[in-house]
Parts: C-alpha cells; sequence; structure tokens
C-alpha cells in the first residue's frame, strides 16, 4: 500500500505504565492520523498531523499525546494507559487535496 | 456536520448473489467519497473513490455512484464470492480534504 508501517503489531501492558505506538510512513505524505477502532463504534479520531510539529487534536483525544518531529514518524503516547484504552489502533497518512487516506496495519493494544 | 450513514450489518450473502451496502452521506459543498474494505486482522484498504456527482468508482467487480441528488454512494457488486467476506467502510472527505468522517462499518460474510 503506501509504505505505512505500525509498530509494534500487538502490545499487552499494564494499567498505569506510559505506552508509545509508532507510525512510519515513506510516502512522504503531509498529513498523517491515528484512530481506535472498537467494536460498536467504527473508526475515531484520536489525533492528527497536518506537518511536521502541527498537530491537532480529534474526537477521543483525552489520555493521548503525538508528536511529529519529522516527516515520515508520527508517534502516539499514552502517558498512563487505562483499560479502557485497550483496542486496535489505525495510523493513516493523506497526500494534498482530496487524496484518500491509506491505512498501516494496525497495532493491538490490551491494558491490562 | 458532515456524516456518514451507511447500512448496518451483518450481511451474510450466498456465492454468486448481488451485494448492495447502503451509504448516504450529509455535507456541505462538493465532498469526495469512498468505500474502504477491511479483511480480519489488517487495515482498511482503498477499494474505490469518486470526487464528484455522477461519478463512478469501480474495482475489482465493486462499484459505486456519487448521487448528489439522494446524497448517496451505495456499494455493489454483481456476483460476491467467498473471498469478499470482510468489513466494509463508506467515508467522506469535505471539499478541502482535510477533514475526513467514516461510516460504523458493514460486515460481510459470504458463504459456498
Amino acid at each position: 500500500d503506501a509504505g505505512i508501517t505500525q509498530s509494534p503489531r500487538h502490545k499487552v501492558t499494564e494499567t498505569g505504565t506510559p505506552v508509545t505506538l509508532r507510525c512510519h510512513q515513506t510516502e512522504n505524505h503531509r498529513y498523517m492520523y491515528w484512530y481506535r477502532q472498537d467494536p460498536g463504534h467504527g473508526l475515531r479520531l484520536i489525533h492528527y498531523s497536518y506537518g511536521v510539529k502541527d498537530t491537532d487534536k480529534g474526537e477521543v483525544s483525552d489520555g493521548y499525546s503525538v508528536s511529529r518531529s519529522k516527516t515520515e514518524d508520527f508517534l502516539l503516547t499514552l502517558e498512563s494507559a487505562t483499560s479502557s484504552q485497550t483496542s486496535v489502533y489505525f495510523c493513516a497518512t493523506r497526500g494534498e487535496g482530496t487524496q484518500p487516506q491509506h491505512f498501516g496495519d494496525g497495532t493491538r493494544l490490551s491494558i491490562l | 456536520g458532515d456524516s456518514v450513514t451507511q447500512m448496518e450489518g451483518p450481511v451474510t450473502l450466498s456465492e454468486e448473489a448481488f451485494l448492495t451496502i447502503n451509504c448516504t452521506y450529509t455535507a456541505t459543498g462538493y465532498p469526495s467519497l469512498f468505500w474502504y474494505v477491511q479483511y480480519p486482522g489488517e487495515g482498511l484498504q482503498l477499494l474505490l473513490k469518486a470526487t464528484k456527482a455522477d461519478d463512478k468508482g469501480s474495482n475489482k467487480g465493486f462499484e459505486a455512484t456519487y448521487r448528489k441528488e439522494t446524497t448517496s454512494f451505495h456499494l455493489e457488486k454483481g456476483s460476491v464470492q467467498v473471498s469478499d467476506s470482510a468489513v466494509y467502510f463508506c467515508a467522506l472527505s469535505d471539499q478541502t480534504g482535510n477533514q475526513f468522517y467514516f461510516g460504523t462499518g458493514t460486515s460481510l460474510t459470504v458463504i459456498p
């Protein structure tokens, strides 16, 4: 697809620990997104970026932070993980204009 | 605000049956419309798109026509296969491309 790699693909951790998920793209796309996918809720936008060091909140941003220090990497951090953040997390990228979003294969995160 | 509504599933069809998954949208201006497909354990893949009224997107035997008069973008396939079993998402981007909205997904199972 659009050269998007998410890491790790699976992670199990404990409540209260910090967690960082990484999204790496090779397409030089300006826009990057983090979503979570939960049964009955579809995809919900957490944060997005419209350029290096330019980020903004989505509809479910509480408890999450992001950073984008270079075009190809977009990091999602859970400062203190809670069980409600157990989910599958997807990264997406998009080029300019009305181009579609392209998705990574997801990270399955379980918080015990 | 802008939104997408798609028919709820799950949908179960026999192989070679005709498929329709309904999608309607609410948007100001001239959005672009997309269908994505998600296979188990994978991210969303772009299936087809249409960027203006009366455009028909098509791919792998699937088709959808952008109908502005009925604000619809229904997905159709004349003869489904077992390999089409997946979750299908309708999506919209606003005319700037900066805002994306996804439907909640429709699960399709095709039985031999």
